[in-house]
């Protein structure tokens, strides 16, 4: 039983540049929801999808957006880079009915030079 | 977002001895998480928590899930070098319609042989 996966495991990219992150949730989840983990902070929840659509979003701005695939993975773009964009992004995927617990994936590390 | 207060930040024991920390928040919360997160990687779910007054155990690892639904807790019994990593609570409004879960700021645990 595959895990939540996500690509690419590191990346760097300059500043006003232009990112795309990607997931695929667990085996028999529909739900995929992005987290944002600065160095030494806890998860900052982004948004999250479910059935193509983005159902819930965090205090981030419009320079994050994402999509998500008739397969359930989603992907997380995020425009015109600054250099607090620096992270490790975190995918979570869960079920949207029954019980909700969230899997996560190992993460993208994004440098902003 | 909500921020959901953890302590202690950080705790350095020998090895073998009994770990516990907690979760506080100011909303009810009808879900709550426990993970452990080592560097470079994603949390791992140690447990789940729902129901107010809940204990629920996974091997040395105890989290109970407070009765006023506004705090969790986590014990570790018997602590191994293994142990060391950052464990973070996550907390769901059961005002949510969604599946948004908030996290705590984390306790970093040290065991020293």
């Amino acid at each position: 039983d595959a895990g939540v996966t996500q690509s690419p495991t590191h990346l760097i990219k300059t500043r006003g540049q232009q990112v795309t992150l990607r997931c695929s949730p667990k085996s028999g989840h529909d739900t995929v929801s992005w987290y944002q983990q600065a160095l030494g902070q806890g998860p900052q929840f982004i948004f999250q999808y479910y059935e193509e659509e983005e159902r819930q979003r965090g205090n981030f701005p419009d320079r994050f957006s994402g999509h998500q695939f008739p397969n359930y993975s989603s992907e997380l773009n995020v425009n015109a880079l600054l250099l607090g964009d620096s992270a490790l992004y975190l995918c979570a995927s869960s079920r949207r009915t029954g019980v909700h617990e969230q899997y996560f994936g190992p993460g993208t590390r994004l440098t902003v030079t | 977002g909500q921020q959901l207060n953890q302590s202690p930040q950080s705790m350095f024991i020998q090895e073998g001895e009994d770990v516990s920390m907690n979760c506080t928040s100011s909303s009810i919360f009808n879900t709550w998480l426990w993970y452990k997160q080592e560097p470079g990687e994603g949390p791992v779910l140690l447990i789940a928590l729902y129901k107010a007054g809940e204990l629920t155990s996974n091997g040395r690892l105890t989290a109970q899930f407070g009765i006023t639904r506004k705090d969790s807790f986590l014990n570790i019994s018997a602590s191994i070098p293994s142990d060391v990593g950052i464990y973070f609570c996550a907390g769901q409004s059961q005002w949510n319609t969604g599946n948004q879960f908030y996290f705590g700021t984390g306790t970093s645990l040290t065991v020293i042989p």
